[in-house]
């Protein structure tokens, strides 16, 4: 079975330009999170969605990033303007709405770098 | 304070030792309670729950203390294998879960 589709894997930019990651969760799955990990501030929630609902936006560092989830396959996440403080691996994660509350299912992550 | 802190070590053992990890937690609401694992340039992966009465998978036992709010997980018999960070997390309900940093551990031949 497909885990979680992540993509890009790897981008670098420039700051300023509007960058966009995007995310497809597993298949059933009924919660999808945004994550975003540094080596200063570990694994930050940023979002999270249930049935493609935003539940809690609080973790969005500012009105920069923002998030969708059209549908129950697709979520995306963007950045704009992009700054270098931006620069972090971002991990989409998704859950089934049965089971074990904390087993999540991460993506590779798409590692981002502004410059 | 930070609601899930962990020391980040490193703790570096050689194989065979026994190591353990302690985290503690700030919300006294939280309800649930993991152990993850992280590779080196990976995504975290579920290693174990943690249960009220503790619990051990293997070489692995987790064991939670609500009245002074920390988890541990300790490690029996350490493999090169299990080199990697352990992430504890807390959760306030189903789906607010929150990472601590991470503990780095390698172990050594």
């Amino acid at each position: 079975d497909a885990g979680v589709i992540q993509s890009p894997r790897h981008e670098v930019t420039e700051m300023g330009q509007e960058v966009t990651l995007r995310c497809k969760p597993i298949s059933g799955h009924n919660s999808l999170f945004w994550y975003r990990q540094t080596m200063m501030r570990g694994l930050e929630l940023l979002i999270y969605f249930n049935n493609n609902v935003p539940i809690d936006d609080s973790g969005m560092p500012e009105d920069r990033f923002s998030a969708k989830m059209p549908n129950a396959s697709f979520s995306t996440l963007k950045i704009q303007p992009s700054e270098p403080r931006d620069s972090a691996v971002y991990f989409c994660a998704s859950r089934p709405g049965t089971g074990e509350a904390g087993e999540l299912f991460f993506g590779e992550g798409s590692r981002l770098t502004v410059l | 304070r930070k609601e899930v802190e962990q020391d980040p070590g490193p703790f570096n053992v050689p194989e065979g030792a026994t190591v353990a990890f302690n985290c503690t937690y700030s919300n006294s609401a939280s309800q649930s309670f993991f152990w993850y694992r992280q590779d080196c340039r990976k995504e975290p992966k579920l290693l174990m729950s943690v249960y009220s009465s503790g619990n051990e998978d293997g070489r692995f036992t987790a064991q939670l203390n609500r009245a002074s709010q920390y988890i541990s997980l300790l490690i029996r018999d350490s493999k090169l294998s299990d080199s990697a960070t352990y992430l504890c997390v807390v959760t306030k309900g189903t789906n607010d879960m929150r990472f601590g940093a991470g503990t780095r551990l390698t172990v050594k031949p």
